[in-house]
């Protein structure tokens, strides 16, 4: 089975500051790990994947990830936060070994990024 | 953006009504799934389909049928809505079947059940 963690419902983080939300996974095999972002009323939005090789990931609007196979993480960075970016955030996980193409998906936390 | 469309976007409705929500994609892509979306459980996977007439369970799929009949329509119905079901509804679509490619979302359908 996979599954996703988030331990914070919420990070509040002042305009220009670096940001970190968390993510730890699960996954029997080597995992595929998505960040997702979505903002009120709409549905979610790609932001940036980890399939192989280096373990830091660059995406969308600045964002970055970092996977860390050891601590099973997938943290997302930003070096410094605005206050459009202020959303909620979802990390996603599927295990590469299994044929399902079905995303498992952490709670979500939501950041907020004050000016 | 995807070409995805869910329809409807807002719904109100009675316990043990059937309702049937719509997604409409226009990439032509083979995989389609339907999710809830509920405070503190994230996203969870009803149904998803695979193709014209194939599809599988997820892990909240008790009380929810699915029907794939064309490549852009998955439809998403409940037999007798309960109380339980009231939540957001977001269709995705993937492609090709490379299972590293994102999943794109629909802008969500709100179902009320009273």
């Amino acid at each position: 089975a996979q599954s996703v963690a988030q331990p914070e419902d919420q990070v509040n983080v002042a305009e220009g500051n670096p940001l970190t939300v968390k993510c730890t996974y699960s996954v029997s095999g080597n995992p595929y790990l998505f960040w997702y972002v979505q903002y009120p009323n709409r549905g979610l939005q790609f932001l940036l994947k980890y399939i192989t090789g280096d373990n830091l990931v660059k995406g969308s609007y600045g964002f970055e990830a970092e996977f860390n196979k050891s601590q099973t993480s997938f943290h997302l960075k930003k070096p410094s936060a605005l206050v459009s970016d202020s959303a909620l955030y979802f990390c996603a996980v599927r295990d590469r070994q299994t044929g399902r193409r079905a995303l498992t998906f952490g709670s979500g936390t939501r950041l907020q990024v004050q000016p | 953006d995807a070409g995805i469309t869910q329809s409807p976007r807002h719904k109100v409705t009675e316990t043990g009504t059937p309702v049937t929500l719509r997604c409409h994609q226009t990439e032509n892509h083979r995989y389609m799934y339907w999710y809830r979306q509920d405070p503190g459980h994230g996203l969870r996977l009803i149904h998803y389909s695979y193709g014209v007439k194939d599809t599988d369970k997820g892990e909240v799929s008790d009380g929810y049928s699915v029907s794939r009949s064309k490549t852009e329509d998955f439809l998403l119905t409940l037999e007798s809505a309960t109380s339980s079901q009231t939540s957001v509804y977001f269709c995705a679509i993937s492609d090709p079947d490379d299972g590293n490619q994102p999943q794109h979302f629909g802008d969500g359908t709100r179902l009320s059940i009273l």
